[in-house]
């Protein structure tokens, strides 16, 4: 199975200032299907981003993804306060689905 | 809208059972490959297992660790999913949530999730 890591672990902003997420596979994944997703504190996550770099409905073009093969980040250009939040990487290319363990971004 | 929602979570003991359902609403569900996704207490996302859509086979698979404990099924007359949970562990300890499974968007839709709880 592919194996998503990705970094920081936690990342400590301000708002107004920009987050550079990464995830790294353990072996190429299929067609770019990568999907990012937000997740805050009690509630279910939230598709943000597929197909590597294409932004779901309804989700503000502050969001970008990037990346092919083993590499690929999610930038969030201008952070908003209701952005603290855990995001996760996940491939859907190949079986069985797999997530990354998560970045966490935090109010510096 | 587009909704999921389910129920059936509880307090178990371990080597009992739980099945646990997720209403569908807002879309064509017979059409809709589906998830099980959970998420144990303070941990990352879990993929549990998944179904296809009876026209593309109907067909099951699971992840590892559950792997001829649980089954996934659905009743495309009544828009609903399901997971029968067969002998539970604590590390099963998990909010369970359903999702849709799509081969483009990913998981695009998730229901809020319901809480197995696997204790003595």
């Amino acid at each position: 199975e592919i194996v998503l890591t990705q970094s920081p672990g936690t990342l400590s902003l301000s708002p107004g200032e920009r987050a550079t997420l990464s995830c790294r596979a353990s072996q190429s994944v299929s067609s770019s299907y990568l999907a990012w997703y937000q997740q805050k504190r009690g509630q279910a996550p939230r598709l943000l981003i597929y197909g590597a770099s294409n932004r779901a409905t309804g989700i503000p073009d502050s969001f970008s993804g990037s990346g092919s093969g083993t590499d690929f980040t999610l930038t969030i250009s201008r952070l908003e306060p209701e952005d603290f939040a855990v995001y996760y990487c996940q491939q859907y290319g190949s079986s069985p689905p797999t997530f990354g363990g998560g970045t966490r971004v935090e109010i510096k | 809208e587009v909704q999921l929602v389910e129920s059936g979570g509880g307090l178990v003991k371990p080597g009992g059972s739980l099945r646990l359902s997720c209403a569908a609403s807002g879309f064509t569900f017979s059409h809709a490959w589906m998830s099980w996704v959970r998420q144990a207490p303070g941990k990352g996302l879990e993929w549990v297992g998944r179904i296809k859509s009876k026209s593309d086979g109907g067909t099951t698979d699971y992840a590892a660790p559950v792997k001829g404990r649980f089954t996934i099924s659905r009743d495309d007359s009544k828009n609903t999913l399901y997971l029968q949970m067969n002998s539970l562990k604590t590390e099963d300890t998990a909010v369970y949530y359903c999702t849709t499974d799509d081969w483009l968007l990913g998981m695009d839709v998730w229901g809020q999730g319901t809480t197995v709880t696997v204790s003595s």
